[in-house]
């Protein structure tokens, strides 16, 4: 049980760039997420799904997009990356029982230059 | 709107001494209450929950909170505190309500236990 796994680890883009992090859990969890994390500000939603084909926007969607396809991946998509973009991006997911706490994948901090 | 404030950004304990994480909240209902502590490089890791029932919930690694009603307060704490308990510590709240309810993260307390 891998648990909740994220591609890259490390990215650096430049300005107008646009790329794809991979989250992916293996624990059939329906409720996944996406959350950055600056300095002194804690985590911050970005989008969530609370199951394949169903996404929603959180506190800070502009600059991202997502899609589920199936009950395992969540990818993020950034189209025009921007400095503000900078952060560390964390997946996370959790079962549907809203008792539950979330797991978290490792994160990919992102730079963009 | 819910919110959770915590108002320390860091909190130094010498090794074997008791330690508190504060935390308070503040939402429209009961709340659902969490602790997460993410260590350097890497992704949060659950610590324990408060639902319902007893005030005091115990979680992983000797940790526990007190839920505190009157005082919306869900302080982390450890009767010994270990240098390895050195880490960002993060108070959650959520709604205690059906379907989907987002869950709210405080900007974390930075631990630091010293030898």
């Amino acid at each position: 049980n891998a648990g909740v796994t994220q591609t890259p680890k490390f990215r650096i883009l430049k300005i107008g760039q646009s790329m794809t992090l991979q989250c992916t859990q293996d624990m059939n969890h329906n409720y996944m997420y996406w959350y950055r994390q600056d300095p002194g500000m804690g985590l911050k939603l970005i989008y969530y799904s609370v199951g394949a084909g169903i996404t929603d926007k959180g506190e800070v969607p502009n600059g991202y997009n997502v899609s589920r396809s199936t009950t395992e991946d969540f990818p993020l998509r950034l189209e025009l990356a921007a400095p503000s973009q900078t952060s560390v991006y964390f997946c996370a997911s959790s079962k549907r029982d809203r008792e539950t706490g979330q797991y978290f994948g490792p994160g990919t901090r992102l730079t963009v230059t | 709107a819910q919110s959770v404030a915590q108002p320390e950004d860091q909190v130094n304990v010498a090794e074997g001494n008791p330690l508190t994480v504060k935390c308070t909240y503040s939402v429209s209902g009961n709340p659902y209450l969490f602790w997460y502590v993410q260590y350097p490089n890497r992704g949060l890791q659950f610590l324990l929950k408060y639902i319902t029932g007893d005030n005091l919930v115990k979680g992983s690694y000797g940790f526990e909170a007190e839920f505190n009603k009157s005082q919306t307060s869900f302080h982390l704490k450890k009767p010994s505190a270990l240098v390895s308990d050195s880490a960002l510590y993060f108070c959650a709240v959520r709604v205690n309500s059906g379907g989907y309810q987002k869950v709210t993260f405080g900007i974390g307390t930075k631990l630091q236990v010293i030898p």
